[in-house]
């Protein structure tokens, strides 16, 4: 089975420009959330989805969006780039309620911004 | 609000040795669950093991254990006979069971190196 994909995994954008990151959720997980991951900050809740309803957000500025498509797949969208937007980004994905659920992580899409 | 706190940013062990490393949490909650995860350079998080705080025996898998004291809000893990592949970043994180979100809270982390 094949485990949680996203692509790309290394991106380089710079300040003011716009930016779409992608996962694949392992085949039959419904449930796709996403972390921001820095140095200084740690690991930070993003958004998490569950067919295709944004369940939960956390606390980050409106210029980060996000989505599911039917088949599960996700993107985020972050907009405006700004340098503090330097980070490795995971998707991780669940059967249903991923609190609870094992999370199952991707490898992570690591973005630097110029 | 929901807090983790790991307070051992590296450790080191040796290989076939055992080590623990520390978490503690807090949470107003009376349901939720507890996890260590482990972050390998591949970058990729991988669950090590998963406490319901329901559950008042330890969980383990294979050579990692929990010592669960929930009174003192502590999630401690335990790794014996350390081997090189268990080189990593440690994690652990805390959700909040009776909601029906996906959001977790980490701790800091903790860079285990196991030397041979």
């Amino acid at each position: 089975k094949a485990g949680v994909t996203q692509t790309p995994r290394y991106l380089i954008k710079t300040r003011g420009q716009q930016v779409t990151l992608s996962c694949s959720p392992i085949s039959g997980h419904r449930s796709v959330s996403w972390y921001q991951q820095t140095p200084g900050q740690g690991l930070q809740f993003l958004f998490e989805y569950f067919s295709e309803t944004q369940r939960n957000k956390g606390n980050f500025p409106g210029r980060f969006s996000g989505r599911q498509f039917s088949n599960s797949r996700s993107e985020m969208n972050v907009s405006t780039l700004e340098l503090g937007d330097s980070a490795l980004y995971l998707c991780a994905s669940s059967f249903d309620r991923a609190n609870n659920e094992k999370l199952f992580f991707g490898s992570g899409t690591q973005l630097s911004v110029l | 609000a929901q807090t983790v706190t790991q307070s051992q940013p590296e450790m080191s062990v040796q290989e076939a040795e055992t080590v623990t490393l520390s978490c503690t949490y807090d949470t107003s909650e009376s349901n939720y669950y507890l996890f260590w995860y482990k972050q390998p350079p591949s970058r990729q998080m991988i669950l090590v093991i998963r406490q319901e705080a329901y559950k008042q025996q330890n969980a383990t898998e294979n050579r990692f254990s929990v010592n669960f004291q929930k009174a003192a809000k502590s999630f401690s893990l335990k790794i014996s006979d350390s081997q090189l592949g268990d080189t990593a970043m440690y994690f652990c994180a805390l959700s909040d069971g009776s909601s029906n979100t996906g959001k977790l809270i980490f701790g800091q982390g903790t860079t285990l190196q196991v030397k041979p």
